[in-house]
């Protein structure tokens, strides 16, 4: 069955620590998206890559790292320099242009 | 700017009633709006999507419905379930080579029995 698969699906990150985020995908998109999502506000995009071994910051890239080795992994590191790093992460992806996104379910990140 | 504002922020509403939440955008050049239904604790799922020259959108009980001249859609839920109660969310695209939507920040919605 494809889809998205985010893991974990709660995390805990302690005061100066890095913390990885892995979303795997088997929709053979080649898009793939990093969101923040916080109460009552809309989806923020942290970081977005359209091809293997490349990617772009999004609007809120500060603090955060990727890469993208596989078309199938895209990892988010939430690094020690992100000082708020409390939110639901979603990692996204899209095939053609005109079809919508595909979501996982998402990682809920607190600090310990 | 591209900006989504969507109306109500949260709406409560009795099982079996309809209800209409408003999406009014300034986003361009115009490609694509999308509406999302997002249950808590999950990712969003796509409802509708429809270009420019799409004015009318269903998916079962939920009618889409986009005026391009005027940068609104709206989303109708007809005879509302418990199982609607979630977070509706707008999402509009621009026309270019990469896909970077735009996206409103919901309307929380609940269905009280």
């Amino acid at each position: 069955d494809g889809g998205i698969t985010q893991s974990p699906k709660y995390l805990f990150r302690k005061e100066g620590q890095n913390v990885t985020l892995s979303c795997e995908q088997n929709l053979n998109h080649d898009a793939m998206y990093w969101y923040r999502q916080d109460p009552g506000q809309g989806l923020r995009l942290i970081y977005y890559s359209q091809i293997v071994n490349d990617f772009q910051k999004g609007d809120i890239a500060e603090g955060y790292s990727v890469s993208r080795e596989k078309k199938e992994s895209f990892p988010l590191t939430v690094t020690s320099a992100q000082k708020n790093p409390t939110a639901f992460y979603l990692c996204a992806t899209t095939g053609r242009l005109d079809q919508p996104q595909h979501f996982g379910d998402g990682t809920r990140l607190s600090i310990l | 700017k591209n900006q989504v504002e969507q109306s109500p922020q949260s709406l409560i509403i009795l099982e079996g009633k309809n209800c209409t939440l408003q999406c009014n955008y300034t986003v361009s050049p115009f490609s694509n709006l999308r509406w999302y239904k997002q249950d808590t604790g999950r990712g969003p799922v796509s409802l509708t999507i429809m270009t420019f020259s799409e004015n009318t959108k269903s998916n079962g009980r939920y009618t889409a419905t986009l005026d391009a001249d005027t940068k609104q859609s709206s989303l109708h839920i007809t005879a509302s379930q418990l199982s609607d109660s979630a977070s509706y969310i707008c999402v509009v695209s621009v026309l270019t080579l990469s896909y970077i939507p735009t996206f409103g920040r919901g309307t929380s919605l609940i269905v009280h029995p």
